[in-house]
């Protein structure tokens, strides 16, 4: 099946720098991907789609300029937290689309980010 | 705005038996996919099963099958002959018929297996 990276696996940053989080697609051309976060017990919540070579969509109450999403290849996306502050510290999970099969969706194993 | 509700938060059964886990949804589309994500405490998410609306027969993946009521909006799915393996969260998913629609996701519910 089609598989889904991320990178890193875990990472810790002070508060106020920013932190990239590496979404690829090892397999197939991912024309749209998806970026979630996750709470502790509590269940996925989009943030926002992105479409190579176009400018993401946000999801409602998601800041963009904070949480900025760049898709600039068919395998790679990223994620860049920007003044990352204890309370971004989460579980982010991207998905993989490459819109061949309509509903096959691809998820990475996800990041863990923690902000001290 | 298309909703989905997973109305138990936990669930237990013993190996070997069987658990039925509930979804409702809502949405005014009559042609979309229903899922079921297993997610264990690695934290990848893992596709159990997948509904097509407009096919009317349950599907069904080796000891894992749903009751799909459409008209009454409810999507269950059912473990036979669970196994240790099986714990995890499982989440019910909706997702729009075009291609590379986002899933929305219900609350989750947790499955603790006893042996």
């Amino acid at each position: 099946g089609a598989v889904v990276s991320q990178h890193p696996s875990r990472v810790i940053c002070k508060s106020g720098t920013s932190v990239k989080i590496e979404c690829r697609s090892l397999d197939f051309q991912a024309t749209t991907m998806f970026w979630y976060r996750q709470f502790p017990k509590q269940s996925l919540m989009l943030m926002a789609t992105s479409n190579e070579g176009s400018k993401a969509t946000y999801e409602q109450g998601v800041e963009k300029d904070k949480f900025l999403i760049n898709h600039a290849s068919l395998t790679l996306s990223t994620l860049t937290v920007t003044s990352a502050h204890p309370e971004d510290s989460s579980f982010y999970i991207c998905s993989a689309s490459s819109g061949t099969v309509a509903y096959e969706q691809y998820f990475g194993p996800g990041t863990r980010l923690t902000v001290t | 705005a298309q909703t989905v509700t997973q109305s138990q938060p936990e669930m237990s059964v013993q190996e070997a038996e069987t658990v039925t886990l509930s979804c409702t949804y809502d949405t005014s589309e009559s042609d979309y996919y229903l899922f079921w994500y297993k997610q264990p405490p690695s934290r990848q998410m893992i596709l159990v099963i997948r509904q097509e609306a407009y096919k009317q027969q349950n599907a069904t993946e080796n000891r894992f099958s749903v009751n799909f009521q459409k008209a009454a909006k409810s999507f269950s799915l059912k473990i036979s002959d669970s196994q240790l393996g099986d714990a995890a969260m499982y989440f019910c998913a909706y997702r729009r018929k075009q291609r590379a629609q986002k899933l929305v996701f219900g609350q989750g519910t947790r499955l603790t297996i006893n042996p």
